[in-house]
């Protein structure tokens, strides 16, 4: 059964500083891949997603996500940290195949914490 | 990306009662869908709303207890029926285009049994 795995529940960074946010997910065909970010109070939003082609894929924000197949990994990362992306990410896999076409599977995310 | 509003943004509720939410997209999309996020965790696919017919509920939902209409290409609710305080969460609709891969979402409705 597909799933998605984020390791790491809560993460804390200092403004300026990089960021990874893991994600390992189970899927068996070539999967489609999404991270989301929630702020608090509001709905999800679409940073970036993986269909194909070139493994690294750039998103909005500043943000950038690698494709590792062998890995079955699609990490999240940014340069420098701004304080305004304290929120909660969410990365997903989305079912292409059967009755759940269309389908995301989400993981159950990592809230991310910005010290000054 | 395809503006997606949500009715209402936030409601608390008696036990017992029901809550229709709505979910109006500013443009026709071929696939709606609504899922249910409790506290402090992920988001959990309740159904998939399908224009003209009847709505996919994934398992450990029925359509007693969520009840879903999709009238046309642009709307779309869905009814928590008989609420009890395990209903409360944030309820969600998405959207996606003929390509089906991308999902988009409204802002939610959060939701207090009481």
């Amino acid at each position: 059964a597909q799933s998605v795995t984020q390791p790491d529940i809560h993460i804390t960074v200092s403004e300026g500083a990089s960021l990874e946010l893991r994600c390992n997910y189970s899927y068996g065909a070539t999967p489609y891949l999404f991270w989301y970010v929630q702020s608090p109070g509001q709905g999800l939003q679409l940073l970036l997603k993986y269909f194909s082609g070139d493994t690294l894929v750039q998103g909005i924000k500043g943000f950038e996500a690698e494709f590792k197949r062998s890995q079955s990994s699609f990490n999240l990362r940014k340069p420098s940290v701004h304080w305004s992306d304290a929120a909660e990410y969410f990365c997903a896999v989305g079912v292409m195949d059967g009755g759940s076409q269309g389908n995301l599977i989400f993981g159950k995310g990592t809230k991310l914490s910005v010290k000054p | 990306s395809a503006v997606i509003s949500q009715k209402p943004s936030r409601d608390i509720c008696q036990r017992g009662t029901s809550l229709t939410i709505q979910c109006q997209v500013d443009s026709q999309v071929t696939m709606m869908f609504w899922y249910r996020q409790q506290p402090g965790q992920s988001l959990t696919l309740i159904a998939t709303a399908n224009q003209g017919s009847e709505a996919t509920y994934e398992s450990g939902f029925v359509i007693d207890k969520f009840p879903i209409s999709r009238p046309n290409l642009t709307f779309s609710t869905l009814t928590v029926s008989n609420m009890s305080p395990e209903d409360s969460s944030i309820y969600l609709c998405s959207v996606s285009g003929q390509g089906k891969e991308t999902q988009y979402f409204g802002p939610g409705t959060r939701l207090l049994v009481l």
